[in-house]
């Protein structure tokens, strides 16, 4: 069974500092993987989507790897604002199951002023 | 575009009453889900379709029916509603498994 682990629970960084958040999953038999972002109360706003044979996407600043073999993903935010403070969540598409979504339980960064 | 549209967006429903979520994309997208979001669970999948007419279980199914009659719509039947129930309730859809999800602002819903 596909299980997807975030780490850091919850992270708070002082302004412009780059970060790191931490996505592992069980099983690297997967389709793609989407960082989304949640702000509370709020629904999910798709980030950045790695497909299983890519390494890598960029957006802006926001940049979020994939290595499938060792089953982990990060996305790496630069020069952290105020404004980026939300509830960071990865999820995995198995292969052969793409009508799912399997999702880690979430990071949750505030960035300080 | 009016992307995915959840209806109602809250919503008190006594033990035992019955109702239907619902959740409507005008992207023409086949694949469409149900997910429900609960305090230190993060998100699981209820139902989930890959076209009109197709549906299958996720991971927390029971108490819950689907149907998909349209690509457009996916509602989302609670049967006999439990306080267990209580949860915030997400629609997802996407063109295909190899493309971006787009998610609807979700129903907060409280069974008492």
């Amino acid at each position: 069974k596909q299980e997807v682990t975030q780490i850091p629970a919850a992270l708070s960084v002082p302004e412009g500092e780059n970060l790191v958040l931490n996505c592992s999953f069980t099983d690297s038999a997967i389709y793609n993987l989407q960082w989304f972002r949640q702000d509370p109360g709020k629904g999910l706003t798709s980030l950045l989507l790695i497909q299983s044979s890519q390494r890598e996407q960029t957006s802006g600043r926001l940049n979020a790897s994939l290595d499938k073999s060792s089953g982990r993903s990060t996305l790496y935010i630069a020069a952290s604002q105020p404004g980026d403070s939300a509830t960071y969540l990865c999820a995995v598409r198995p292969d052969n199951q793409g009508g799912k979504l399997i999702f880690g339980q979430g990071t949750e960064l505030s960035v300080k002023p | 575009n009016a992307g995915v549209t959840q209806t109602p967006k809250f919503q008190v429903l006594k033990t035992g009453q019955s109702m239907t979520l619902q959740c409507a994309q005008d992207m023409n997208h086949e694949y469409m889900s149900w997910y429900r979001q609960d305090p230190g669970m993060g998100l699981r999948l209820i139902h989930y379709s890959v076209g009109a007419g197709i549906t299958d279980q996720g991971e927390v199914p029971n108490g819950y029916n689907v149907s998909r009659s349209t690509t457009e719509d996916f509602p989302l039947r609670l049967l006999s509603a439990a306080p267990s129930q209580t949860s915030v309730y997400f629609c997802a859809s996407s063109y295909s498994a190899g493309l971006y999800a787009f998610f609807g602002q979700g129903t907060r819903l409280t069974v008492v």
